[in-house]
């Protein structure tokens, strides 16, 4: 069945670069997301990436997909205390049309 | 402001009581779906509808029912709640015309049922 999995826990320091990796099974998968939660709070879509596409870079974000392997990753440069959240993967063949299958999430945590 | 309403935002009950969450969106979407987050398990999905008086289950549907009416509404409805239903409820819609842009999520509902 279909399954994303990723490391619960990611600890950087302030300035440093984020790199939150997801690896998923559903290879029919046409989009991927990262989506975040920031505590108390509900998901917000940080930035999603086609399945035919290997990167996609907004502004201190940058998506890498290696769809051979079914490695998704999340790069967040020059991290900073407001980016300290819960970060989900999710996949979707329609867009979330039919639903999206989501990761654990990863806790991001900033050490100053 | 597009947006997507659940309702009530807070809620303690006690098991057996009935209960329903009520799900609102402004988008005119096509699709609407329920979850269910807890600790160390992510988002699941419950229920999801892709157009009016069309429904189907996700992942965990035990124990709930929905309805889809109206293309607006997406009610989740706890027929005889039980403890393991203790949870944080997000609804979410999309729309069929625009896939990319997934799925926007409500502020969720937290349920404690005892």
């Amino acid at each position: 069945g279909e399954d994303v999995e990723q490391s619960l826990f990611l600890s950087v320091r302030e300035g440093d670069s984020s790199v939150i990796n997801c690896t998923y099974t559903d290879s029919s998968s046409t989009y991927l997301y990262w989506y975040k939660q920031e505590p108390g709070a509900g998901l917000q879509l940080l930035t999603y990436i086609f399945s035919n596409m290997d990167m996609k870079q907004d502004q201190r974000l940058t998506v890498l997909l290696n769809k051979k392997d079914k490695h998704l990753s999340l790069r967040i440069a020059d991290t900073q205390t407001g980016d300290s959240a819960i970060y989900f993967c999710a996949e979707g063949r329609r867009g979330g049309a039919d639903g999206l299958t989501f990761g654990k999430g990863t806790h991001l945590i900033i050490q100053p | 402001e597009a947006q997507v309403t659940q309702n009530p935002r807070y809620l303690i009950t006690v098991t057996g009581k009935k209960l329903t969450v009520t799900c609102s969106q402004n988008m005119n979407h096509e699709y609407m779906s329920w979850y269910r987050q807890d600790p160390g398990l992510g988002l699941r999905q419950i229920y999801y509808s892709m157009n009016v008086e069309v429904t189907d289950k996700g992942d965990v549907p035990e124990g709930y029912k929905v309805s889809r009416k109206e293309k607006r509404n997406f009610p989740l409805i706890l027929e005889s709640p039980s403890p393991n239903q203790t949870s944080l409820y997000f609804c979410a819609s999309s729309s069929r015309t625009s896939y990319f842009e997934t799925q926007y999520f409500g502020p969720g509902t937290r349920l404690l049922v005892l």
